[in-house]
């Protein structure tokens, strides 16, 4: 079954305004998560590291202002996507590690019209 | 720093034929590797790994690799494969005994499998 889940799977949302993603790990205590973000037809990029109980620290070019992280505890982060813009439209996905093996939530679909 | 590259973008093939999709990494340590397959509009699903140990690794639908340490090489390979096998694959690499480290990902082969 599924290790990490990640809601919702599809938002739409107008220009401006901002959405939540939640990420959760199921059965386990997970003190860093990471987000990805994929654009239509390309890999994985890495936004940032989510730490439980601290700040994320946010790949070189990707906006902490704008992606809002909160690891607050160890089961859940969420990423706060702010005054979103069509160019944010995109598929965000979270993962843990788990003993050699990292584990993906199954994605959210952004669509920012 | 670590790269991955996968040689191929696309890679169409026919039902039952085999397949090897191809990937290349660079790093100036050690490296855990893995491919995983992604079905629209889903998250990643592994299909093996490797860690230390036998260069030769069998994962999930039948699918299995061989680490080359001397050609930097990780290709994914399938004997046989079935229409559902259309997905993108990736391959990724995180340095070795850093397992809280983000993965590295190639830009991905869409393997496409027709009748």
């Amino acid at each position: 079954g599924a290790v990490v889940s990640q809601h919702p799977s599809w938002v739409i949302c107008k220009s401006g305004t901002s959405v939540k993603i939640e990420c959760r790990s199921l059965d386990f205590q997970a003190t860093t998560m990471f987000w990805y973000r994929q654009f239509p037809k390309q890999s994985l990029m890495l936004m940032a590291t989510s730490n439980e109980g601290s700040k994320a620290t946010y790949e070189q070019g990707v906006e902490k202002d704008k992606f809002l992280i909160n690891h607050a505890s160890l089961t859940l982060s969420t990423l706060t996507v702010t005054s979103a813009h069509p160019e944010d439209s995109s598929f965000y996905i979270c993962s843990e590690w788990r003993v050699n093996e990292q584990f993906f939530g199954p994605g959210t679909r952004l669509t920012v019209l | 720093a670590q790269s991955v590259t996968q040689l191929d973008s696309q890679v169409p093939v026919f039902e039952e034929a085999p397949v090897e999709l191809r990937c290349n990494y660079s790093s100036s340590v050690s490296v855990y590797l893995f491919w995983y397959v992604q079905y629209p509009n889903q998250g990643l699903q592994l299909l093996l790994k490797y860690l230390s140990g036998s260069t030769l690794v069998k994962g999930i639908n039948g699918f299995e690799a061989e680490f080359n340490k001397s050609q930097t090489s990780f290709h994914l390979r399938k004997p046989s494969v079935h229409i559902s096998d259309t997905a993108e694959y990736f391959c990724a690499v995180s340095p070795l005994g850093q397992a809280g480290t983000a993965l590295i990902f190639g830009k991905g082969t869409t393997l496409s499998v027709s009748s």
